[in-house]
């Protein structure tokens, strides 16, 4: 079945405790993004990438890094997770440009 | 820079009600646009899209009509579901693979 898998689903942790965000898609997609989603703002993009070794930022990429090292995988990584990053973050990845972009489940995380 | 307003939520209906969702754009070029579903617990899933001036897109009984004179894409099903209860969000795309979103618009429908 295609999909794009996000791991954990639920995460709390504390301040400054660094944590990595899965993602992986069996597509063979080029294209993957990271999202956060908070009320009353919608979806903004915080890291994408066009293929293996080429990411760059979106909207809101202060305080996440990201790789690509191989194509089906993605990872966000909070060095440093402050409250402000308490977040719903959806993966999303697609074939090509202005094709359908398929999203995971979401993963909510909590900072305190 | 590019931009998604979209009708603020949340609306509430009755079953077999008319739907519209109004959605307009900013954006240099000539974007695809998207509407996408959330249905509760889950990710966004791709609901229609129209990628050129004047197109139509549809998928389960909605549509959306790419207006490039009015930088619009309104959402609308002539007659909605329980089972339409979902957040929906237009988006737009202009190149890079960037997705630039609305707000979402929280849909209930009541029997």
């Amino acid at each position: 079945e295609a999909q794009v898998t996000q791991n954990p689903r639920y995460l709390i942790t504390v301040t400054g405790k660094k944590l990595t965000v899965t993602c992986s898609q069996n597509m063979n997609h080029e294209y993957m993004s990271w999202y956060r989603q908070d009320p009353g703002l919608g979806l903004r993009q915080i890291y994408y990438s066009m293929n293996v070794e080429v990411t760059d930022k979106g909207d809101v990429p202060e305080g996440y890094k990201v790789s690509r090292k191989e194509k089906r995988n993605f990872p966000l990584i909070l060095e440093s997770p402050s409250p402000n990053q308490t977040s719903l973050y959806f993966c999303a990845s697609s074939f090509a440009l202005n094709t359908e972009a398929f999203f995971g489940q979401g993963t909510r995380l909590t900072v305190v | 820079g590019d931009s998604v307003t979209q009708m603020e939520g949340p609306v509430t209906l009755s079953e077999e009600a008319f739907l519209t969702i109004n959605c307009t754009y900013t954006a240099t070029g000539y974007p695809s646009l998207f509407w996408y579903v959330q249905y509760p617990g889950e990710g966004l899933q791709l609901l229609l899209k129209a990628t050129k001036a004047d197109d139509k897109g549809s998928n389960k009984g909605f549509e959306a009509t790419y207006r490039k004179e009015t930088t619009s894409f309104h959402l609308e099903k002539g007659s909605v579901q329980v089972s339409d209860s979902a957040v929906y969000f237009c988006a737009i795309q202009t190149g890079a693979n960037n997705l630039f979103f609305g707000t979402g618009t929280r849909l209930t429908v009541i029997p």
